[in-house]
């Protein structure tokens, strides 16, 4: 099983729509989880980091995290052409190690 | 205002050669990574230093290795470099601690022919 998991994708959806990704994880002490963003031949940049249970929100970003079931998902409202891109997701566990999924592409139709 | 910068962002080697890809950072953070990205595999952890003085192991470590120079320097070397390693590589830091952004350099393109 590996670490952190996330479906590949692509998943596409219509502008204006609500994007909805999920990443689950096996290591029950992870403590900080990520959502990153990254645009093809470029660098992630974080777009979202939850720590807690429930749900934290910023503008059209909301990550949610669920430590019981251990899956944290991103959800992305009025979807715009501009959000196409692969967005990872990334736990930390013990230590200092962050392990990422192998990330999920998003595909905007205008 | 540099970041995490990263050299060479491309270079091709041939089977057996050796090269050392350079990053250094000028955010005083105190955790540095280095990962590789094939097409389907995510960023996966080669080898990770938590602070001056110490490295660990990630995911993938074989065939690699490293060196945390000062705070701002993290090196990582190709003794015998294999096709195996082609890929792009990111060089990553972050202040540690329980929580804080990732920041990554724009990578480095390596192709092993």
């Amino acid at each position: 099983q590996k670490e952190v998991e996330q479906n590949s994708g692509p998943l596409s959806v219509p502008e204006g729509a609500i994007a909805s990704l999920n990443c689950t994880y096996s290591d029950r002490v992870s403590q900080s989880f990520f959502w990153y963003r990254q645009y093809s031949g470029k660098s992630p940049e974080l777009i979202m980091s939850i720590y807690s249970n429930g749900d934290k929100e910023d503008g059209r970003f909301t990550a949610q995290l669920n430590k019981a079931s251990q899956y944290v998902s991103l959800l992305i409202r009025d979807s715009q052409p501009s959000d196409s891109a692969t967005y990872l997701c990334a736990v930390r566990g013990s230590g200092d190690k962050l392990t990422f999924g192998t990330g999920t592409r998003l595909a905007v139709r205008p | 205002n540099a970041g995490v910068t990263q050299t060479p962002k491309f270079q091709v080697l041939k089977t057996g050669q050796s090269m050392t890809l350079q990053c250094a950072q000028d955010m005083n953070h105190n955790s540095m990574y280095w990962y590789r990205q094939d097409p389907g595999m995510g960023l996966r952890l080669i080898y990770y230093s938590a602070s001056e003085g110490t490295t660990d192991k990630g995911e993938v470590p074989n065939g690699y290795n490293v060196s945390r120079l000062n705070k701002r320097e993290f090196s990582l070397r190709l003794e015998s470099a294999a096709p195996s390693q082609t890929s792009v590589y990111f060089c990553a830091s972050r202040t540690g601690g329980d929580s804080r952004e990732l920041f990554f350099g724009e990578g480095s393109r390596l192709t092993v022919l």
